[in-house]
């Protein structure tokens, strides 16, 4: 069936240092969304990507989404304790149902 | 505008119960989509309904069944719950019924089976 993976599904870094988390699917996808979620908190949007080999940042953050359409990454560089919480993606094969990655829990370190 | 909104947000039902959830899209937005978050199976898709339609459902039981009013608020229906059926559900409303539409989530309501 249809599905996304995402890894790793823990990430604990030391404040300053980067973090990655990785997405990716046997099959081409529509387009892929990210969200992050904060602890008792609900998913927040943060970007879609449709292109293929599209690059998009926010400040820190740096999506992208593979040539094929098959993966996606989001990269944070110099992580902020502002950073922690649970990161999703989210990918759309047709349609407007989407399938969700299980997510990369990111702790910071102080 | 208002954000997403759904009640209620915590509820304690029992084995056998039903349960009826709302959830009240932002102003203007038509799609409504419903979702199951646990923390051994991440977000699931439940089902998606637009112009009070059910466009595509998730692969869950027929125990899990939900509609959309004209207004485009939506209820989800669980009935005969069982203890798995413990889980934070989500709606997101997004403007129509495009993929590349920004899905905004709801604060959710927590349902605890016992």
């Amino acid at each position: 069936g249809q599905q996304v993976m995402q890894i790793p599904q823990y990430q604990h870094v030391q404040e300053g240092e980067d973090f990655t988390t990785y997405c990716n699917s046997s099959t081409t996808l529509s387009n892929i969304q990210w969200y992050k979620q904060r602890p008792g908190g609900h998913p927040v949007f943060l970007i879609q990507l449709v292109k293929s080999g599209e690059v998009k940042k926010q400040k820190r953050l740096t999506f992208q989404f593979g040539e094929a359409k098959k993966n996606s990454s989001l990269h944070i560089t110099a992580t902020q304790t502002t950073d922690v919480g649970t990161y999703f993606c989210a990918g759309s094969f047709t349609g407007n149902q989407f399938y969700f990655g299980t997510g990369t829990s990111l702790t910071v370190i102080p | 505008k208002a954000g997403v909104t759904q009640t209620p947000r915590y509820l304690i039902k029992t084995r056998g119960q039903q349960v009826t959830l709302s959830c009240s899209p932002i102003s203007g937005h038509r799609s409504v989509s419903w979702y199951q978050q646990t923390p051994g199976q991440g977000l699931q898709f439940l089902f998606e309904y637009f112009s009070e339609t059910q466009r595509n459902k998730g692969n869950f039981p027929g125990r899990f069944s939900g509609r959309q009013f004209s207004n485009s608020r939506s209820e989800m229906n669980v009935s005969t719950l069982e203890l798995g059926d413990s889980a934070l559900y989500l709606c997101a409303s997004s403007l129509n019924q495009q993929s590349t539409d920004t899905q905004y989530f709801g604060p959710g309501t927590r349902l605890t089976v016992l």
